[in-house]
């Protein structure tokens, strides 16, 4: 199993503004994952972050406006960038190509 | 792409009733799992089963991959296991999880 520590837990953010959210794993992994749940919706996922490589975004996701870094095997952080209230949702990181094990999310309103 | 869709989407028990949740799925998958989402956004895996059956506790699955479903049975439901049930496959070698929609199971004292 992994331990994934998420933070902010948290944030009311101003529109046009730019917000990044860390993930810490307790292990190295190779791939780490960054998924968005809008309000009442089921979870999407955003890009895939590969230490030492561009991250890999979704149909729908751009680099410009969620920039991913993964600097080693055990953190990453998301950015979502320009922030709109359109981005208004939880946003989780995850780890594991078999069990997949989640961070505890980000609850960003934008306002 | 890849279709997975739940059922039912809603679901209110009297604390003690069982249920049976589904899950289909419109192609081959490398696995699948079943995740729990508490009411403060807390995503915990409940069972990794691509075939076949788990039990653990209260609750169990079974998978049947060459029917595409997989079935998530709660015996004797508590408030706790009150929130959202998701199913999510592999689709593609590589860990990326592609989610149904939930089941939001409320359950009543």
């Amino acid at each position: 199993s992994a331990v994934i520590s998420q933070k902010p837990s948290r944030d009311i953010c101003q529109r046009g503004t730019s917000l990044t959210i860390q993930c810490q794993v307790d292990s190295q992994v190779t791939m780490m994952f960054w998924y968005r749940q809008q309000p009442g919706q089921s979870l999407t996922l955003i890009a895939t972050a590969n230490q030492g490589s561009e991250a890999t975004y979704e149909s729908g996701f751009v680099i410009d406006k969620f920039p991913i870094s993964r600097p080693n095997l055990t953190f990453s952080t998301l950015t979502v960038s320009n922030m709109s209230p359109e981005d208004s949702s939880i946003y989780l990181c995850s780890v594991g190509t078999g069990v997949a094990f989640f961070g505890q999310g980000t609850r960003l309103t934008v306002v | 792409g890849i279709q997975v869709e739940q059922s039912p989407p809603d679901l209110i028990l009297q604390e003690g009733a069982n249920s049976t949740l589904r899950c289909n799925f419109s192609d081959s998958v490398n696995n699948l799992q079943w995740f729990h989402q508490n009411p403060w956004g807390q995503l915990i895996n409940l069972f990794y089963i691509p075939s076949g059956t788990k039990q653990n506790g209260r609750l169990s699955a079974t998978t049947v991959a060459t029917e595409r479903y997989s079935l998530l049975y709660i015996s004797s439901s508590q408030t706790t296991d009150s929130g959202v049930y998701f199913c999510a496959v592999e689709y593609r070698q590589g860990g990326k999880l592609i989610f149904g929609q939930g089941t939001e199971l409320s359950v009543k004292p």
